[in-house]
């Protein structure tokens, strides 16, 4: 059974980045099926998919558009973990933080790591 | 981008009651629709997927049916357990997308 465990500040400041690694556990972040993701949901935007991570005979990341130009997905292999950076923050980015697994044969999301909720405050 | 609009918002209903969510898809997406289920707290929880398709482990008062762009989660005699709110997703592209989320409260 695979399961993720999410490490990382609680507060961040505006205009700083946001930083969350996600550690693996049962799986590989090398899978050639899996791709790992970070979501983030906050009451006022629902769930947010933010963006992936994986390999295919080479890695590959997507985002999406609306913060593409702030974040940064990167898998360590040597840790078997992957991580989150989002760059110039604001409190509009404040929510609860997800690491996702998804599996090209089952097409859904899971599992998910515990959440992190992520302030953006001063 | 693929749009998932969630309706109603939220519903009030009793046990035993016949609840159905409805999502549209502003695209076509064939069957690719996933229900999620989650409580105040936790992760949301895959109960229905590829459209009709129940999770192991989920109770057979929830089933999901597609009908073109429209995808429907319907629980037959809800149940106390079921107060929570559900999450329409496509996975059909991405970058994947959810409803807005529907909220089902205790009348």
């Amino acid at each position: 059974q695979v399961q993720l465990q999410q490490s990382g500040p609680g507060l961040v400041k505006p205009s700083q980045t946001l930083s969350l690694t996600c550690a693996i556990f049962g799986d590989t972040v090398s899978s050639n099926t899996a791709a790992w993701n970070w979501i983030r949901q906050s009451p006022s935007r629902g769930l947010e998919w933010l963006g992936r991570t994986y390999y295919r005979s080479k890695w590959f990341n997507e985002y999406a558009e609306f913060v593409r130009s702030r974040i940064t997905i990167n898998p360590d292999t040597s840790k078997n973990q992957f991580t989150l950076q989002l760059r110039s923050v604001t409190p509009e980015d404040t929510a609860v933080y997800y690491c996702v697994g998804y599996d090209s044969s089952t097409d859904w999301f899971d599992p998910w790591g515990q959440g992190t909720l992520v302030t953006v405050s001063s | 981008d693929i749009q998932m609009t969630q309706s109603p918002y939220s519903l009030s209903a009793s046990v035993g009651d016949r609840v159905t969510i409805t999502c549209r898809a502003s695209q076509n997406i064939k069957k690719y629709v996933n229900w999620y289920q989650q409580k105040p707290g936790k992760v949301p929880k895959l109960l229905i997927y590829a459209a009709s398709s129940l999770q192991s482990g989920a109770p057979s008062r929830f089933s999901g049916s597609a009908s073109g762009a429209d995808f429907t989660l319907a629980i037959s005699g809800l149940q106390p357990d079921d107060f929570a709110t559900y999450y329409c997703q496509q996975s059909y592209s991405a970058p994947y997308s959810f409803g807005q989320g529907t909220k089902v409260e205790m009348k």
